[in-house]
C-alpha cells in the first residue's frame, strides 16, 4: 500500500540558516510526488511537485528513488517560511495520499 | 469570486446529531474531495468523487456519507456524530483528480467540535 513518512513532527531553525524537511515514501509504482504548504490563516496550496523539477520561493526537492526520499530544501529559511508542510504522493490517478505533516518554525 | 468554499467554517453540535458540511466550487473541477485534518494525523482522504453520481470511498469512511448530484456541490454528512469525529475537514476540488499535476484546490476548511 503506498504511504508517505514525515518523520519530524517539529522542525525549528534561524533565520537565515538551511532548511531540509524530509519525506519518505512507500509505493509499488511510478511515484509522482508533490508538497503541500499551509500558512497560518491560509488555505493549503500546492508548493511544488517532482515532475517541474522547479524552484519555488527557494525551496527545491530532488526525487530519489533509490532512497524512496523527496526531501524539501532551502539553503536559507527565511521567517515567512514558517508554515506547515506536507508531502504527498499521488496515486491510481485520484487521489493524493498525504503525510502526518511537518511545522517548520524560523527564528529571527 | 470563482473559487472553492466551504459551509460552515465552525460548528459545535453534540453527539448523534447530523451535520452536514457544504462544499462549492465554481471552476467544473471533475474531482472532489474530502478530507479531515487532525494533529498527529495529518489530512486523510475521506471520501472522493470523479464526477457527478461518481463517489468512493477514501482511507477514513466510516460514518460518512456524500453524494454528488451536481458537479459543483460535494456535501459531507455526518450522520450521528461522534467525538471522535471532532476535527477540520477541507472539502478540495481538482480537474485530473491529483494525478500527474497533484493540484488541488482547498477550501478554507470547516472545524467542526463534537460535543
Amino acid at each position: 500500500a503506498q504511504r508517505v513518512t514525515q518523520p519530524e513532527k517539529l522542525l525549528s531553525v534561524f533565520k537565515g540558516a538551511p532548511v531540509e524537511l524530509k519525506c519518505n515514501y512507500s509505493y509499488s509504482g511510478s511515484p509522482e510526488l508533490f508538497w503541500y504548504v499551509q500558512y497560518s490563516r491560509q488555505r493549503l496550496q500546492l508548493l511544488l511537485r517532482h515532475i517541474s523539477r522547479e524552484s519555488i520561493k527557494g525551496f527545491t526537492a530532488d526525487l530519489n528513488k533509490g532512497e524512496t526520499s523527496f526531501h524539501l530544501k532551502k539553503p536559507f529559511a527565511q521567517e515567512e517560511d514558517s508554515a506547515m508542510y506536507y508531502c504527498a504522493l499521488s496515486w491510481g490517478y485520484s487521489t493524493l495520499t498525504f503525510g502526518k505533516g511537518t511545522m517548520l518554525l524560523v527564528s529571527p | 469570486d470563482a473559487g472553492i468554499t466551504q459551509s460552515p467554517r465552525y460548528k459545535i453540535t453534540e453527539t448523534g446529531r447530523q451535520v452536514t458540511l457544504m462544499c462549492h466550487q465554481t471552476w467544473s473541477h471533475s474531482y472532489m474531495f474530502w478530507y479531515r485534518q487532525d494533529l498527529g494525523h495529518g489530512l486523510r482522504l475521506i471520501y472522493y468523487s470523479a464526477a457527478a453520481d461518481i463517489t468512493d470511498k477514501g482511507e477514513v469512511p466510516d460514518g460518512y456519507v456524500v453524494s454528488r448530484s451536481k458537479t459543483e456541490n460535494f456535501p459531507l454528512t455526518l450522520e450521528s456524530a461522534t467525538r471522535s469525529q471532532t476535527s477540520v475537514y477541507f472539502c478540495a476540488s481538482s480537474e485530473d483528480g491529483g494525478g500527474s499535476t497533484g493540484e488541488l484546490f482547498f477550501g478554507e476548511g470547516s472545524r467542526l467540535t463534537v460535543l
